[in-house]
């Protein structure tokens, strides 16, 4: 199993669409969890860190769920500006370990 | 400036030949990581500081690549006799050091697009 997983895409999805994107990592013991956005040929930056009591920041909702090793990331009312690279990010074993990245998921939404 | 820094942005060179990309991390951040990225392709790990050590290396593709990190500060990622799978966009970022809990956000810089032609 890999270390973080997560569905490549693209999902291709109508402005004003919902929609979810799942990650599953294989570490239990993981502490910290994070979704990074990557625009096309632009380095990645911190969307939203991702709380066990699940967190929202505007049209953005993330979920984590200790039990079964997913976390989520929902985006309500899409944008043409949220077309993009999300990536999944696990501090998958605490202390002095690097943060793990999966693949990505590429989104576009479509006018 | 206050972000993470990389040069040179854009590297043409020769296949055989030797190539050095540097990193300067955001000021007080102690861990390091150097990732590369094919076009259209996931971050692929290279390597991780934390401090001038690297407890991690176990991404460096073959022997030609080398990192290596002074003062806690600079990091230098060096791929010599360069082939052209190696051409790739090689990303570095800087975060405070890993916790047990809370973790840490890690910046990126531009990175350095190389091309071995």
């Amino acid at each position: 199993r890999k270390e973080v997983e997560q569905d490549p895409g693209p999902f291709n999805v109508p402005e004003g669409a919902t929609v979810a994107f799942n990650c599953t990592y294989s570490n239990s013991a993981s502490q910290s969890f994070f979704w990074y956005r990557q625009d096309c040929r632009k380095e990645p930056k911190l969307l939203m860190s991702v709380y066990s009591s699940g967190n929202e920041d505007g049209r953005f909702t993330a979920q984590l769920n200790r039990a079964s090793q997913y976390i989520s990331l929902l985006i309500r009312d899409s944008k043409l500006s949220d077309s993009a690279t999300y990536l999944c990010v696990v501090n998958m074993y605490p202390g002095n370990t690097p943060l793990v990245f999966g693949k990505g998921t590429r989104l576009s939404v479509i006018a | 400036g206050a972000g993470v820094s990389q040069s040179p942005s854009n590297k043409v060179t020769e296949k055989g030949k030797d190539v050095e990309l540097r990193c300067d991390p955001i000021s007080g951040h102690t861990a390091l990581y150097w990732y590369r990225q094919s076009l259209g392709q996931g971050l692929e790990f290279l390597i991780y500081f934390q401090g001038n050590s690297a407890p991690d290396k176990s991404g460096l593709p073959s022997d030609r690549f080398s990192a290596e990190r002074t003062g806690g500060s600079v990091s230098t990622l060096t791929i010599q006799r360069t082939q052209q799978e190696d051409s790739a966009v090689y990303l570095c970022a800087s975060s405070l050091p890993g916790v047990f809990t809370g973790g840490t956000e890690a910046f990126f810089g531009q990175g350095t697009r190389l091309t071995v032609v």
